[in-house]
């Protein structure tokens, strides 16, 4: 069953709108979350690194302040995106690692959310 | 920096066996992951083996590992229709449990009934 619980899958909204994205685990704390971003036919690149109780990091040509990352539980992590326009569109997926020997559990993904920008 | 190549696309009949390749560069890479990615869903880990193992397999999947050549396959014994999606590999190093993983950019397998 999933371990990672993403929300909502699929949003539509007009351009300026804030959209949240939620990121659960399932029965397990997680202190790490990752979430990537994916462009149609094409793989998954990491955005950033959503730390419980600090401050997210951020990839190389990530935008701060336009995806906001919120990890205030050990459970959920947010990304925000600000003021969303269509080249914001895209398959935005979160990730967890079960806690347990380190290097020793793989991650486990959310299903995604489609987000459309119109 | 960490790279991860795979072939795009790979068509089989139904019934055949698959395999899908990918090369990565890192050498202190210790675990890699094969993934699968069914149209608008998100990733299901398949399968994963520690760098200091040759081959794993796990029903239908085969996973082969040669860490001189930094060459890891899946092979899909008995592919079924329902085996149509695109397979990510994935490596990650060891130091730290919150390394993210470095991806290839998949490759889509299509099997014809």
């Amino acid at each position: 069953g999933a371990v990672v619980s993403q929300h909502p899958s699929w949003v539509i909204c007009k351009s300026g709108t804030s959209v949240k994205i939620e990121c659960r685990s399932l029965d397990f704390q997680a202190t790490t979350m990752f979430w990537y971003r994916q462009f149609p036919k094409q793989s998954l690149m990491l955005m950033a690194t959503s730390n419980e109780g600090s401050k997210a990091t951020y990839e190389q040509g990530v935008e701060k302040d336009k995806f906001l990352i919120n990890h205030a539980s050990l459970t959920l992590s947010t990304l925000t995106v600000t003021s969303a326009h269509p080249e914001d569109s895209s398959f935005y997926i979160c990730s967890a690692r079960i806690p347990g020997q380190v290097g020793n559990q793989p991650q486990h993904f959310g299903d995604g959310t489609r987000l459309s920008i119109l | 920096g960490e790279d991860v190549e795979q072939s795009l696309f790979l068509s089989v009949r139904e019934g055949d066996s698959s395999v899908i390749n990918c090369t990565y560069t890192d050498s202190s890479s210790t675990y890699l992951y094969w993934y699968k990615q069914e149209p608008g869903a998100g990733l299901q880990l398949l399968t994963y083996i520690f760098s200091n193992m040759d081959m794993k397999q796990d029903q239908r999947l085969t996973v082969l590992l040669n860490k001189k050549d930094k060459h890891l396959s899946l092979r899909i014994a008995d592919t079924q229709t329902g085996d149509s999606a695109i397979y990510f590999c994935a490596e990650s190093s060891p130091n730290s449990g919150n390394t993210p993983l470095v991806f290839g950019k998949g490759t889509r397998l299509s099997v014809i009934a």
